[in-house]
């Protein structure tokens, strides 16, 4: 059963700063990877999402990368702004014939500080 | 254009009432699933269908739980009777399918906040 694991829960930042989200999976049977953005209240926005074949994708400031050997998407932000702040999830559709459902890890909550 | 529409955006109801939530997808998107939120399961997936025929129902927690598509533009996912656990954030999601120019990218809707009390 595939299961994805988000580290850190929370990440607190000053702004300006460069980081990472980290995301890991344990089957690398994936046909794409996705990183979402979830502001409080509200739905989930679609940032970046990786093909099983592609290393990585970009997007403003944001870039993801795929390792799928290794089970391991990292989500990067540059220069962070306070609006930035928001809970991020990773989100791994399984690579079997039909399945179009996506496995979420529990997300990673930052805040970037003014 | 507009995206996945859902409603009511919040619902307060009492255990044993029968709550209906209603979900419009992106046009032409032929998939759609439902999502529940919560603080402890995070996001599971309930059901999801492709052109309107349910593929995977194995997420529905209990009979009292059902959903519909009676057609490419509209969803219905209803809970009778309700019950205190049933109080989450429900989604709904779609995205276009198959295709070379179809990556399988999910677009959620705002979501329709459950309180059954």
């Amino acid at each position: 059963k595939q299961e994805v694991t988000q580290i850190p829960a929370a990440l607190s930042v000053p702004e300006g700063e460069n980081l990472v989200l980290n995301c890991s999976f344990t089957d690398s049977a994936i046909y794409n990877l996705q990183w979402f953005r979830q502001d409080p209240g509200k739905g989930l926005t679609s940032l970046l999402l990786i093909q099983s074949s592609q290393r990585e994708q970009t997007s403003g400031r944001l870039n993801a990368s795929l390792d799928k050997s290794s089970g391991r998407s990292t989500l990067y932000i540059a220069a962070s702004q306070p609006g930035d702040s928001a809970t991020y999830l990773c989100a791994v559709r399984p690579l079997i014939q039909g399945a179009q459902k996506l496995v979420f890890g529990q997300g990673t909550r930052l805040t970037i500080n003014p | 254009d507009a995206g996945v529409i859902q409603s009511p955006r919040h619902e307060v109801t009492e255990m044993g009432q029968e709550v209906t939530l209603r979900c419009k997808p992106i046009s032409g998107h032929n998939s759609l699933f439902w999502y529940r939120q919560t603080m402890m399961r995070g996001l599971e997936l309930l059901i999801y269908f492709n052109n309107n025929v349910p593929i995977d129902d194995s997420g529905m927690p209990e009979d009292r739980f059902s959903a519909k598509m009676p057609n490419a533009s509209f969803s219905t996912l209803k809970i009778q009777p309700s019950e205190p656990r049933d109080s989450a954030v429900y989604f709904c999601a779609s995205s276009p399918r198959g295709g070379a120019a179809n990556t399988g990218e999910l677009f959620f809707g705002e979501g329709s906040r459950l309180t059954v009390l």
